[in-house]
């Protein structure tokens, strides 16, 4: 069982708007800002979102993050054949001092 | 070219020992922060530990408490992961991490190695 909840998947067409969420608590989300990998399969996860709504360099703006109270969501429009992969929120838990991961979003895309 | 690259994972017996080895280039080394984050197969991503970039300050999760030392060699550029008393449960590919800030630990990571597999198992 995760510390922080994420929807096991997720899915939409080419174009359309899909919002993977992350919930967690007080001691992590609520306290600190969260992070965004990909990863597809077979691969090593990548960095996409930093700071809860940052994009490093590389990362397209049609990316981006948000964080309200104790949950995060990472957005993605134009959905694309290439999005399709695994996602996985982050944050450091003050109460665990630990990092903590979301149990991933498998995102498929119709 | 700026990247990571793991060894020394393999097959090891419940209750033996193994050293990871991440060796670092194209990016200065001793700057940054470091990682081992592990993923079961078939199984999500789990931090394993953290060592800043002096390595003065080392960070562990609770399932290696005890078990797993990180160490660093900033002239060699390289970060270690020594297991001892490995469990069926710590089979997994081991990816080393840096963080994304110089001289900070911000626990993001921004460059990841390859992975190198460890499986516990008689």
């Amino acid at each position: 069982q995760s510390v922080l909840t994420q929807p096991p998947s997720a899915s939409g067409t080419p174009g359309q708007r899909v919002t993977i969420s992350c919930s967690g608590s007080s001691s992590n989300i609520g306290r600190n800002t969260v992070n965004w990998y990909l990863q597809l399969p077979g691969t090593a996860p990548r960095l996409l979102i930093y700071s809860s709504n940052h994009r490093p360099s590389g990362v397209p703006d049609r990316l981006s993050g948000s964080k309200s109270g104790t949950s995060a969501s990472l957005a993605i429009s134009g959905l694309q054949s290439e999005d399709e992969a695994d996602y996985y929120c982050a944050v450091w838990d003050d109460s665990l001092n630990a990092v903590v991961f979301g149990g991933g979003t498998k995102l498929t895309v119709l | 070219e700026v990247q990571l690259l793991e060894s020394g994972g393999g097959l090891v017996q419940p209750g033996g020992s193994l050293r990871l080895s991440c060796s670092a280039s194209g990016f200065t080394f001793r700057a940054y922060a470091v990682s081992w984050v592990r993923q079961a197969p078939g199984k999500g991503l789990e931090w394993v530990s953290t060592i800043s970039a002096s390595g003065a300050t080392t960070y562990y999760a609770d399932s290696g408490k005890g078990r797993f030392t990180i160490s660093r060699d900033n002239s060699k550029n390289t970060l270690y992961l020594r297991m001892d008393s490995l469990r069926a449960e710590d089979t997994a590919v081991y990816y080393c991490a840096k963080d994304r800030e110089q001289w900070l630990v911000l626990w993001y990571f921004d460059l990841w190695g390859r992975g190198s597999l460890v499986t516990v198992s008689s």
